[in-house]
């Protein structure tokens, strides 16, 4: 089982809001960890977004619209990358990092958007 | 604004060592401000991260990759490297160049090369 588990694809409309999870293996609590958005459009590297540790602890990426934002849903032990607004130039592949305790960085199996 | 651009060889034969530079422009590789790491991505999958170093030389591996990898700076040249031994059609993949921002870990990866490819193949 993957640390960080993203649902494989997401399809949604323009103007439409966009909920991406991230969610982590059982066993780690997505209340301690800092979750970090990074957006990948093809043939480019991966672009920061932001992260998200808790509604006072968080950071949005440089130039990075207000319309992405994270959270958390302790109950499902995941991390959410919230898209508003969608716009078809949001249609790319979506990954969740973390800082793994035990000392590296780990990264989610992505999640493709797709505006339709 | 950091500029990252990745170099080596494309091709690279099973058992032998991949190795790649990261040649970096508009910061310093001495400097307490960053870590410098690699990232790769197997064609048509995700990332994963394969380890950072710090301009003190501490170094952070991937537990996976850990007993292949290496990670070093040339500070005389504004570069760091990557050895990866004994390599397989696995480790096919682009390979990224990646800055973290930060005097401590965690920080997000803000800068980035445009990748370059590495086929494992006799």
């Amino acid at each position: 089982q993957a640390v960080l588990t993203q649902p494989s694809s997401l399809s949604a409309s323009p103007g439409a809001s966009a909920s991406l999870t991230c969610t982590l293996r059982s066993g780690i609590n997505v209340g301690t960890y800092r979750i970090y958005w990074y957006q990948q459009k093809p043939g480019s590297p991966p672009q920061y977004l932001l992260w998200h540790t808790s509604d006072s602890d968080k950071h949005q990426g440089s130039g990075v619209p207000s319309r992405f934002s994270g959270s958390k849903d302790a109950s499902a032990n995941a991390g959410i990358l919230l898209i508003s607004g969608l716009q078809s130039e949001d249609e790319a592949d979506y990954y969740c990092m973390i800082w793994h305790s035990s000392g590296h960085y780990v990264f989610g199996t992505g999640t493709k958007v797709t505006v339709l | 604004q950091l500029q990252l651009q990745e170099s080596g060889p494309g091709l690279v034969k099973p058992s032998e060592t991949l190795s790649l530079t990261c040649t970096v422009s508009g910061g310093s590789t001495s400097s307490s401000s960053y870590y410098w790491g690699w990232i790769r991505q197997p064609p048509g999958k995700g990332l994963e991260w394969i380890g950072s170093i710090y301009y003190s030389g501490s170094t952070y591996y991937n537990p996976s990759l850990k007993s292949r990898v290496t990670i070093y700076v040339d500070t005389s040249k504004n570069q760091f490297s990557l050895k990866l031994t004994s390599v397989t059609a696995a480790d096919t993949a682009l390979y990224y160049c990646a800055t973290e921002v930060g005097k401590q870990q965690p920080n997000s990866f803000d800068y980035w090369g445009q990748g370059t490819l590495v086929t494992v193949s006799s």
